[in-house]
């Protein structure tokens, strides 16, 4: 059964960081590629970062809004993602959601997801 | 970027009625056009992809159509536990989702 479990999440203030991280199951994590999506309160979905296999380089992608504050990596031999965020706003407050990815940008698995309160 | 725009916003219908959600994109995105059903404090669950196919363990009364710039979500018969919210996303370029469909019992 494929599991993505997300952690790291929690109250942090504007222009701090944080690294949350998604420790993944029941299948080959350095096969697929991974993405972070998010989701602010009572509002919809956004994608926000995603990482290719070894295959493909493990090149990264961002979304315009976090692009230069957030990284993307992964340790395939923990199958574990992570995205670093830094100089976080108050707008950056959300539930983040790791994904496996199908293909490229299509989720196919989600996890139960991590609040991220970013508030003074 | 691709824009979505998702109707209606909040759709209200009784058990057992047919139900359809359009999803419009800013430009042709090919068929690279998904379906979420989202439940509060869930995560989003794929239903469909490449506009038209449906999910291993996903309903048929749960159906896709459109390719281009208009899409078509269908329910053939509203069950008790479709209430919730859909998201239509795609993938042709990077990932955008519509604004969501609310669908609520009448």
């Amino acid at each position: 059964e494929v599991q993505l479990v997300e952690s790291g999440g929690g109250l942090v203030q504007p222009g701090r960081s944080l690294r949350l991280s998604c420790t993944a199951s029941g299948f080959t994590f350095g096969d697929y590629e991974m993405s972070w999506f998010r989701q602010a309160p009572g509002k919809g979905l956004e994608w926000v970062s995603f990482i290719r296999s070894k295959a493909y380089g493990w090149t990264t992608e961002y979304a315009a809004s976090v692009q230069g504050r957030f990284t993307i990596s992964r340790d395939d031999s923990k199958s574990v993602a992570y995205l670093q965020m830094n100089s976080l706003r108050t707008e950056d407050t959300a539930v983040y959601y790791c994904t496996r990815d199908r293909l490229q940008w299509l989720p196919d698995y989600w996890g139960q997801g991590t609040l991220v309160t970013v508030s003074s | 970027d691709i824009q979505m725009t998702q109707s209606p916003s909040t759709l209200s219908a009784p058990v057992g009625d047919r139900v359809t959600i359009t999803c419009r994109a800013s430009q042709t995105i090919s068929s690279r056009l998904a379906w979420y059903q989202q439940k509060p404090g869930k995560a989003p669950k794929l239903l469909i992809y490449k506009a038209s196919s449906l999910e291993s363990g996903v309903p048929s009364r749960f159906s896709g159509s459109g390719s281009g710039t208009e899409f078509t979500l269908t329910i053939s018969s509203l069950q008790p536990d479709d209430f919730a919210t859909y998201y239509c996303q795609q993938y042709n370029t990077y990932s955008t989702f519509g604004q969501g469909t609310k669908v609520e019992i009448k």
